[in-house]
């Protein structure tokens, strides 16, 4: 798998978009990207993966460079609810998802 | 509720018992995930299986874990002689093919005093 490098946390008003940034550089061509959020006591949520081309779900979108080494996760229109611990995870096929410590994103009112 | 199962959801044990975590997987996965998690840190991949078969265990799996799948439906993790070091989250993960998404259960909190 991959490594990712996220920052550490962000602050993110509510109503605004949330760019939550993951650096993997070294990604290699059959792996796929995976973003993960944790809500305090839960177990984690998929939000949305890719592979090459960019991505968007109802919860949000997922924008990869065109030479795969980073990725943005976006929440469109943040809510208090949004709040969470999100993970960017890259790997191949068939393969467990290796977690790293993650963006702490605040919605903050 | 057709997700991922856990149970129990919290366990507090003395140092040195055995404990016994059960998951019931979303019925048509047949990939499960056990993972674990500290405070303040992501979950750890602990040990996967495909149907029955344990295809891959890591090295955080020591020989007081283990896990089985026996029909490849709901599967088990034993610790035994527990210790403190074991207090943590552990979590149950299942999907239904090698790329889709990972539905995670809610976990099963063990504490060990």
């Amino acid at each position: 798998d991959a490594k990712t490098t996220q920052p550490t946390s962000m602050d993110c008003a509510e109503g605004r978009a949330a760019n939550l940034p993951c650096n993997h550089s070294t990604i290699s061509g059959n792996e796929y990207v995976y973003w993960y959020r944790q809500i305090h006591s839960q177990g984690p949520q998929y939000i949305i993966h890719g592979l090459k081309n960019n991505e968007t779900n109802e919860m949000a979108s997922l924008i990869i460079t065109e030479d795969r080494k980073s990725s943005t996760l976006i929440l469109p229109h943040a809510t208090l609810r949004d709040t969470a611990v999100y993970y960017c995870i890259s790997t191949g096929t068939a393969s467990k998802l290796t977690f790293g410590t993650g963006t702490r994103l605040q919605v903050t009112l | 509720d057709t997700g991922v199962s856990q149970n129990p959801r919290h366990k507090i044990t003395k140092r040195g018992q055995n404990v016994t975590f059960r998951c019931d997987p979303i019925s048509e996965h047949n990939r499960l995930y056990w993972y674990r998690q500290t405070l303040g840190q992501g979950p750890e991949f602990l040990t996967y299986f495909q149907n029955e078969a344990q295809l891959e265990k890591s090295r955080l799996l020591s020989d007081r874990f283990s896990a089985e799948r026996p029909k490849g439906s709901f599967s088990t993790l034993e610790i035994q002689r527990t210790e403190q070091g074991d207090s943590a989250m552990y979590l149950c993960a299942s999907r239904r093919d090698a790329t889709g998404e990972l539905f995670f259960g809610e976990g099963s909190r063990l504490t060990v005093l």
